[in-house]
């Protein structure tokens, strides 16, 4: 069963634009929401990352913002370089009990940013 | 090294070999665990190590899959009789600890294609 939602699937945007990906979460027993940002051949890498008890965390150009009532979050990448061109997981990890940290990984959304 | 170590980069395997992934985390880190990733979607969890106790293996898909990690470092993922639909690539991540608000650090992850 698919717990954690992701789109789009897909998204281009200009140099200098904001790029926006979107998540939704079922299961309300996760306690740490990361986003990863994996490039071709590579492993996923931590990008930034929010626990529930926060509506937004920003890091440089890159800010989360959560809707805990809402079961939802979202990363904005301000001022989007080509080099941000990569795949985005978002991401939810299970809290406690049997759930070992355990990450519960959104389909991926491939951002390509024209110069 | 310092990050996650994982090999071979590439395997092709013909349907009905057997095969045996490396993982080796970052010194020292207590937690492992083994993500299946398929073409153009999220890592999904296979498995999770607490030292060399697997401690969680509801995310292997059949019992041809098979993994260790007698003495709490390095870790083997054994896949029997590969399938054509084992075809992804496999990333192992560590953590420092069991279940606390630490990153997982992914490997580069090891690309199985089953011919």
């Amino acid at each position: 069963q698919q717990q954690v939602k992701q789109s789009p699937q897909s998204l281009i945007v200009q140099k200098g634009g904001i790029s926006i990906i979107n998540c939704a979460y079922e299961n309300t027993a996760f306690d740490y929401f990361p986003w990863y940002q994996q490039f071709p051949g590579k492993g996923p890498a931590l990008l930034i990352a929010i626990r529930p008890d926060v509506s937004e965390k920003k890091e440089g150009r890159f800010t989360i913002s959560f809707n805990k009532s809402a079961k939802q979050f979202s990363l904005h990448i301000m001022d989007s370089q080509p080099g941000d061109s990569a795949t985005y997981f978002c991401a939810a990890r299970g809290a406690g009990g049997t759930s070992y940290g355990k990450l519960t990984f959104g389909q991926g959304t491939i951002l390509t940013v024209h110069p | 090294g310092a990050g996650v170590s994982q090999s071979p980069r590439y395997k092709v395997a013909k349907r009905g070999q057997d095969v045996a992934l490396r993982c080796d985390p970052i010194s020292g880190h207590v937690s492992l665990f083994w993500y299946q990733q398929a073409l153009g979607q999220g890592p999904e969890f296979l498995t999770y190590f607490q030292n060399e106790a697997q401690l969680d293996k509801s995310g292997l898909p059949s019992d041809r899959f098979f993994a260790e990690r007698p003495e709490g470092s390095v870790s083997t993922l054994k896949i029997q009789r590969t399938q054509q639909e084992d075809s992804a690539v496999y990333l192992c991540a560590s953590t420092p600890v069991e279940g606390a608000n630490t990153e997982a650090f992914f490997g580069q992850g090891t690309r199985l294609t089953v011919v």
